[in-house]
């Protein structure tokens, strides 16, 4: 089977930086994406690592270790605009296109307090 | 620059009943995929479409098919409708080739509830 883990939900205050940790078992594996979803929104993309490492992009930063099948997203200078769940997405399948199917984690509930 | 939309934005049907779900892409891009999304889940995918043609599909009855037109918009068609059924069912837009291939945009959903 197929199935990323990640926590249910985490809890942290304005300012402080936060991880939220991802763990996938896949029957193939081309990359890891981050997802944001606002109560009631659309999912909107964060970040995505193909290789292992760090990438950063403002605020947020995301890592890949693919020989422990793990990542994390990482945030900084948390804000009350970043409560909102967060997603883990594998895209387990090279097919026809660059692009395939995503496979997504339960999702984490971040929730920022003052 | 118009992001990806969907419509209707709210839908209840009865059970049995037939539901069409529309979505247009992000201008530029060229495949659609959908998702049913259950409440406090993640997004589950039920298939993808690329020119015109269903080329990858999830763990979905065949109750569920699709469509997609030469302007690249697509349609998702859900027959028979069940209780289980519920849910809000998101379209996302990619590019099928490019360095940003693996980004897709999602649209704002269509919230079904089937009594």
């Amino acid at each position: 089977g197929q199935s990323l883990e990640q926590p249910s939900e985490v809890t942290a205050v304005e300012g402080a930086i936060v991880q939220i940790n991802c763990t996938y078992q896949t029957s193939g594996f081309y990359g890891l994406s981050w997802y944001q979803q606002h109560d009631g929104g659309a999912p909107t993309f964060l970040s995505y690592n193909a290789l292992d490492g760090l990438e950063e992009t403002g605020r947020f930063s995301s890592f890949l270790s693919r020989s422990d099948s793990y990542g994390y997203l990482l945030l900084q200078e948390l804000q009350m605009k970043d409560s909102a769940s967060y997603f883990c997405a594998v895209r387990g399948d090279r097919a026809y296109n660059q692009g395939g199917k995503l496979i997504f984690g339960q999702g984490t509930e971040l929730s920022v307090k003052p | 620059d118009a992001g990806v939309t969907q419509s209707p934005t709210h839908l209840i049907k009865t059970r049995g009943q037939q539901v069409t779900l529309r979505c247009s892409p992000k201008s530029g891009h060229d495949t659609v995929s959908w998702y049913q999304q259950a409440l406090g889940q993640g997004p589950q995918f039920i298939f993808q479409y690329y020119e015109e043609e269903e080329r990858q599909r999830g763990n979905f009855p065949d109750r569920f098919s699709g469509h997609q037109f030469p302007n690249y918009s697509s349609e998702l068609n859900v027959n028979a409708l069940l209780l289980g059924d519920s849910a809000l069912y998101l379209c996302a837009s990619s590019l099928a080739w490019g360095d940003r291939a693996y980004e897709q945009y999602f649209g704002p959903g269509t919230r079904l509830t089937v009594t």
